[in-house]
């Protein structure tokens, strides 16, 4: 079984400029998770869909990220414009709904802000 | 927001003894999990315990789960070089949309 892809694995740009990540969960996973891990921190949640629905956002900087799951497979998360705060993993996961929620993983986007 | 605390923060043992990590949270739960992370393989589930289970066994690894206290630990046994990694606690809080709340993490060195 494919395991979440994510790319890029690595990215460095500079402050006010934009980017993007994408995702593919594991096929068959209704639900998708965007999380932001910073260096010392555990994983802090972005945003859930659930098939191309977005199930909670609360957290996500509406002003400055945005994402999307089109046709409910698929997901792009992107930051515009980045400030060095925004220096993080971004972590993609997804779930089967109904199996007691355990998540799996990709291998996340380093991101550095300079 | 994260509900996890996990204890200690980082743990230093010799290769072959064992390591306990303990978790705590605050509000009730559908169950909580353990998961490992190291650079070489990222966010990895590890083993998961149900609210209404008291305790769980997966090869090296015993998990048990205080609801009363609202603990959990994790236990691994005879450690290994490849078990440096963080490890981390997620709940699945009651009425949590399938989220998971994520604590801080315990950093594991295996010193061989």
């Amino acid at each position: 079984e494919a395991g979440v892809a994510q790319s890029p694995r690595y990215k460095i740009i500079e402050k006010r400029q934009s980017v993007a990540f994408w995702c593919n969960p594991i096929s068959g996973h209704a639900t998708l998770y965007w999380y932001q891990q910073i260096l010392g921190q555990g994983p802090k949640l972005l945003i859930q869909f659930q098939n191309n629905g977005v199930v909670d956002d609360s957290q996500l900087p509406k002003d400055r990220f945005s994402a999307e799951r089109l046709k409910g497979v698929d997901s792009t998360l992107k930051i515009q414009p980045a400030k060095l705060e925004d220096s993080a993993v971004y972590l993609c996961a997804s779930s089967q709904r109904g199996n007691y929620n355990e998540q799996f993983f990709g291998p996340g986007t380093r991101l550095t802000v300079l | 927001s994260q509900q996890g605390e996990e204890d200690p923060q980082a743990l230093s043992i010799q290769e072959g003894e064992n390591a306990t990590m303990n978790c705590s949270y605050k509000t009730s739960i559908n169950n909580l999990q353990w998961y490992r992370q190291n650079s070489g393989r990222g966010l990895v589930h590890l083993i998961l315990i149900r609210s209404n289970e008291r305790e769980k066994h997966s090869g090296r690894l015993r998990v048990t789960l205080d609801t009363s206290k609202k603990s959990s630990s994790l236990l691994i046994t005879a450690s290994r070089a490849a078990d440096t990694a963080s490890y981390f606690c997620a709940t699945d809080a009651m009425d949590s949309n399938y989220q998971l709340i994520w604590g801080a993490g315990t950093k594991l060195i295996i010193k061989p």
